[in-house]
């Protein structure tokens, strides 16, 4: 079972629709971060957040708004998306700080978003 | 900018021979993390094993080992003993020592044959 719980596990939305998807890690990470990754692609590094602070956005389109509540939670807010958002998006949690480069990121099982 | 290599797009092997996955990088960060990850069909990403740069020995896990060349560069993930349950896609992965990224290579397609 992977210590990084992602909800829905699937999710088909319009165009005009708003959703959102929710990671949820109890391990004490301070670094949460949203991949998509298309099929047969390698994941994308969307963002990344520090402390709850967002301290990557990889030139993201504005349709997608990340949120970090607390160190705990994380979401990833949808509106307005384009069939080619249609992917797996993936939340992960990593420790943070000097021994970053030595810590593997840990995994949810994904969201399998459609838009159509 | 950190780069991840990985130049076999598919590779089969043979149920209980042993294979190897290729993965070259290139940084200039003298402090770095190379990382391995299955993913199945199902979508999960597995975390498989962990070499830091500084480790003097290659990392070793179960059935998985990394043979890492750090003059050349390259940190291959060999699996012995294969098992049809390894068929799956198997990612290369780095992270730079003070940066929170981890930004990963194309992949590898690995499928078992009985």
């Amino acid at each position: 079972d992977t210590e990084v719980t992602q909800t829905p596990k699937h999710l088909v939305m319009g165009m005009t629709n708003k959703k959102s998807l929710k990671c949820e890690q109890h391990m004490g990470h301070r670094a949460m971060y949203w991949y998509k990754q298309k099929a047969k692609k390698p994941p994308e590094l969307m963002f990344v957040y520090s402390y709850e602070k967002l301290s990557i956005n990889e030139s993201v389109p504005s349709r997608f708004s990340p949120e970090c509540p607390n160190s705990s939670l994380l979401n990833l807010h949808l509106h307005a998306l384009q069939p080619e958002d249609s992917a797996l998006y993936l939340c992960a949690s990593s420790l943070r700080g000097v021994v970053a480069g030595l810590a593997p990121l840990h995994f949810g099982n994904g969201t399998r978003l459609t838009v159509t | 900018a950190q780069k991840i290599t990985q130049t076999q797009p598919g590779m089969f092997v043979q149920e209980k021979e042993a294979v190897t996955l290729d993965c070259t990088y290139d940084t200039s960060d003298p402090s770095y993390g190379l990382f391995w990850y299955k993913q199945p069909s199902s979508g999960e990403m597995i975390f498989l094993i962990y070499q830091g740069s500084y480790d003097q020995q290659n990392a070793t896990e179960g059935r998985y080992s990394l043979n890492f060349q750090k003059a050349r560069k390259s940190a291959n993930l060999v699996i012995s003993a294969s098992q049809l349950g390894d068929s799956a896609m198997y990612f290369c992965a780095m992270r730079e020592g003070n940066i929170n990224d981890m930004r990963f290579g194309a992949g590898t397609r690995l499928t078992v044959k009985p």
